[in-house]
């Protein structure tokens, strides 16, 4: 039972344009959301969250929305830049859980263009 | 600098071997977790523990096994009962919700 959804395997855009990648959550409990960036054979490293009293986090090019009622996040990067090509995953967390535990998405590979 | 390592970065097994994945982190964290990578599968928690001497199962525990007497140190054994072990792992910890530091990982190949 995936409770956190990365419908999208991949996504290509042009460097200079905007990547939108899109995230789903089943369970009602999540109340904090987080996006990490991984390359190959490295570790995830964090990019940028999102508490559910927010709808919208911003951070430079990074910007992340949260739509409740559709228990569904995206992660807006402008402009892209080749840098930018990884494997992004969204993760989900309840944050008044004593174990801070996360279940991550499947990620989304991206892929910017120069 | 503050961080966690993780060892060695490539690793192989022979079947029927057990192996031992190294995790240390300096920053004082108190809960620290085991993550499996696979391709298309996104990070399934294997175990995590939130204080020393304790630890819990995660989502994928079967033919693993992870001691914590340590704070800073949660290494995570591989066992024989592992059947599929081939894998990228990963090695987090964390004081909150607010997000993990991982290590940069471990790549083990069965031979």
């Amino acid at each position: 039972d995936q409770q956190v959804k990365q419908n999208s395997p991949s996504l290509s855009v042009q460097e200079g344009r905007i990547s939108i990648l899109n995230c789903d959550y089943t369970n009602s409990m999540f109340d904090y959301f987080l996006w990490y960036k991984k390359y190959p054979a490295e570790g995830p490293t964090f990019l940028i969250s999102i508490s559910s009293i927010k709808d919208k986090n911003e951070d430079g090019r990074f910007t992340v929305f949260l739509n409740k009622s559709a228990k569904h996040l995206s992660l807006h990067i402008v402009p892209s830049q080749p840098g930018d090509s990884a494997v992004y995953f969204c993760a989900a967390g309840n944050s008044g859980g004593s174990n801070y535990k996360l279940t991550f998405g499947k990620g989304t590979l991206l892929t910017v263009n120069p | 600098d503050g961080g966690i390592t993780q060892s060695p970065k490539y690793l192989f097994r022979k079947e029927g071997q057990n192996v031992t994945l190294s995790c240390e982190q300096n920053l004082n964290h108190d809960a620290m977790y085991w993550y499996r990578q696979d391709p298309g599968q996104g990070l399934r928690l294997i175990y995590y523990s939130q204080i020393v001497n304790d630890f819990q199962k995660g989502d994928i525990a079967e033919g693993y096994s992870v001691s914590r007497e340590k704070k800073e140190s949660f290494p995570l054994t591989v066992t024989s009962a592992q059947k599929n072990p081939t894998a990228f792992y990963l090695c987090a910890s964390t004081t909150g919700i607010h997000g993990y530091t991982f290590g940069s990982g471990t790549r083990l190949t069965v031979v």
